[in-house]
């Protein structure tokens, strides 16, 4: 079975913190990808990576970044958070481009 | 435009009641369409992913089914346990498309 993890099911962080959310896949995938997920928006893809340390943005990349040093590992990072960015993020993985994307159990983030 | 549409937005079914969800999307070209299941909370699980039109795929009481613009989830004789947001999603065909677009989904509820 193919297993995506995420750090924390939830956060609550301050305006102004730096955020990490890190996700790891067990299934040798070579892409993974984070979205977030917003009530009446549905998933939208922020950043994906298909290689380690490659990285190519998605539909609504402001005020996020990734890293990916290792291929089962993929962290989002929230430089400085806002409000606008409370939402439940998710990660994603892939064995190949045409292939299924599997989804690990969300990140609930609450910015106050 | 939205690429990817689904209806209705909720369903409520009887439990045996047999009905269909349905996808529509608007890409030129269809790489793949994929289907999930999300209950409240957790992260979207796999459950088919179908490449050309008149594939069909079944499991348990869902069938899924594609046409050259549309996909539909049939429910045959739905449970309680068969209640979740249902979530379908299309990659474009291309050279370096990765990305999935996603619909904003059907939320199922069954009453015993």
């Amino acid at each position: 079975d193919v297993k995506v993890t995420q750090s924390s099911r939830y956060l609550v962080k301050r305006t102004g913190e730096k955020v990490f959310l890190e996700c790891v896949q067990d299934m040798d995938h070579e892409n993974m990808f984070w979205y977030r997920q917003d009530p009446g928006l549905g998933l939208r893809l922020i950043y994906f990576s298909y290689d380690v340390k490659m990285k190519e943005k998605g539909d609504i990349p402001e005020g996020y970044s990734v890293s990916r040093e290792k291929k089962e590992r993929f962290s989002l990072i929230l430089e400085s958070a806002s409000t606008n960015q409370t939402s439940m993020y998710l990660c994603a993985s892939s064995f190949r481009q045409r292939e299924t994307q599997y989804f690990g159990p969300g990140t609930r983030l609450l910015v106050l | 435009e939205d690429q990817v549409t689904q209806s209705p937005e909720a369903l409520r079914l009887q439990e045996g009641e047999s009905s269909s969800l349905n996808c529509s999307y608007t890409v030129s070209g269809l790489r793949g369409l994929f289907w999930y299941r999300q209950d409240p909370g957790k992260g979207p699980e796999f459950l088919f992913t179908l490449y050309s039109a008149g594939e069909e795929k079944e499991k348990e009481r869902l069938k899924a089914t594609l046409t050259k613009k549309e996909s539909f989830l049939h429910i045959t004789a739905p449970k309680p346990e068969d209640s979740a947001t249902y979530l379908c999603a299309v990659q474009e065909a291309g050279a370096g498309s990765y990305q999935l677009t996603f619909g904003k989904g059907t939320k199922l509820s069954v009453i015993p």
